[in-house]
This record gives C-alpha cells, sequence and structure tokens, in this order.
C-alpha cells in the first residue's frame, strides 16, 4: 500500500513565524503536491513538483515556496505565517504513469 | 474559467440508494475523479472515468456523460459508513486536478 506521511496532524504558530511542512511517500512517486483545503472551497493547488530539485506554481503560491531535495521528500515553507493561511494542508503523490494522486492525512495548521 | 459544480450537501437513508452530481467546466479533459473523504481524514479514491458511460465498483457507480460536461456518482445499499464528503475533481489539458468543493452525504438510519 502507498504510504504518504506528513511530519504533522496539528499545528499552531504565531503570525510571523516560519513554518515547515513535511511531506514523506514510500513508493518512489515522481510527482508530489501540495493543496490546502478550505471550509466551502475545493482543494486548491499550491505547488507541484516532477522530479527532485524540481518545482511548479500551482493556482495559489503566494506566501509558500517549497523544497524537494530527496524524491520521497516534499516539503512547504511558509516564510512568515500570516492568519490567512490558517487551513488544512494536504500532501500528495502519484506515480508518473497513473492519474491518480494518494493524499497524506493533512496538516491542520492555525496561525495565531 | 475552470470550474466544478457539485451540491454542498445531501441526505439520505440507510439502505437506499443516492446519486452525487457534478458539472465541470475545464481546458481540455483528461478524466474525472471520485473521491471520498471522512472527517478528518485524507481523501481516498473511488473511481476514474475517461470514457463515457457507467462504471461500477461494488455498491459504487461512477457516470461520466464528456458532451454534457457531467458526472455522477451512485452509491447503493448505503451504509452508516458511507457518510463522508464526496469529491469531485476533472482533469485539465495540463493533467492538473481542478477540484469541487464537494459533497457532505449525511446517512440517516
Amino acid at each position: 500500500d502507498v504510504k504518504v506521511t506528513q511530519s504533522s496532524r496539528y499545528l499552531v504558530k504565531r503570525t510571523g513565524e516560519k513554518v515547515f511542512l513535511e511531506c514523506v511517500q514510500d513508493m518512489d512517486h515522481e510527482n508530489m503536491f501540495w493543496y490546502r483545503q478550505d471550509p466551502g472551497l475545493g482543494l486548491r493547488l499550491i505547488y507541484f513538483s516532477y522530479d527532485v530539485k524540481m518545482k511548479e506554481k500551482g493556482d495559489i503560491p503566494e506566501g509558500y515556496s517549497v523544497s524537494r531535495e530527496k524524491k520521497e521528500r516534499f516539503s512547504l515553507i511558509l516564510e512568515s505565517a500570516s492568519t490567512n493561511q490558517t487551513s488544512m494542508y494536504l500532501c500528495a503523490s502519484q506515480a508518473r504513469e497513473i492519474n491518480e494522486q494518494f493524499f497524506g492525512p493533512g496538516t491542520r495548521l492555525t496561525v495565531l | 474559467g475552470q470550474n466544478i459544480d457539485q451540491p454542498t450537501e445531501m441526505t439520505a437513508t440507510e439502505g437506499a440508494i443516492v446519486q452525487i452530481n457534478c458539472t465541470y467546466q475545464t481546458s481540455g479533459f483528461n478524466g474525472l475523479f471520485w473521491y471520498q473523504q471522512h472527517a478528518g481524514e485524507a481523501p481516498t479514491f473511488l473511481s476514474y472515468n475517461v470514457l463515457d458511460g457507467l462504471e461500477e465498483k461494488g455498491r459504487f457507480s461512477s457516470f461520466l456523460s464528456r458532451s454534457k460536461g457531467y458526472s455522477y456518482l451512485l452509491l447503493k445499499e448505503l451504509q452508516m459508513k458511507d457518510s463522508a464528503s464526496y469529491l469531485c475533481a476533472a482533469m485539465d489539458s495540463n493533467y492538473q486536478l481542478i477540484w469541487g468543493a464537494g459533497t457532505k452525504l449525511i446517512i440517516k438510519p
């Protein structure tokens, strides 16, 4: 079974702090994604990566950056957290040759 | 623009059948996905349709009409554990997923 893990299920940070969200997958998938999920809205793509050291902006990259130094790990960075970044953050991975995305359990981030 | 529409909430009775509809508008089309998401958990894959017609998988079936930009998820013999949100997502010409806001399905005994 594919396993996607995220470093924290719940996180509380203060405005202005630098925040790191880690995602690790164990199936050697090439593609990895970061989404945020807010009530009443569909999942919104923040960044994605098709390979190590590769990154592409999604629909809402402002205020975020990412890092993919190893194939299995994709990190989301909030350089200076703001209250409007309070959200559920979901990581997903996908093998290049299939369309299905596999999701991690999510990190519920609260910025005070 | 790209858009996915699905009802916000539906209620059904245990043992019954429910159909959750989804309409989509995307730049190009490379398939339609349905995911299930229980409260506080990750979305899990249910189905993928790229050709017109009905795909059946146990109690769950998914239908696609490309000409109408329409899909539905059909759940039969509803069980209490089917209470969840059901997410519709269409893949555009860049192979990016465009997500609907999800339909919260409430099952009553």
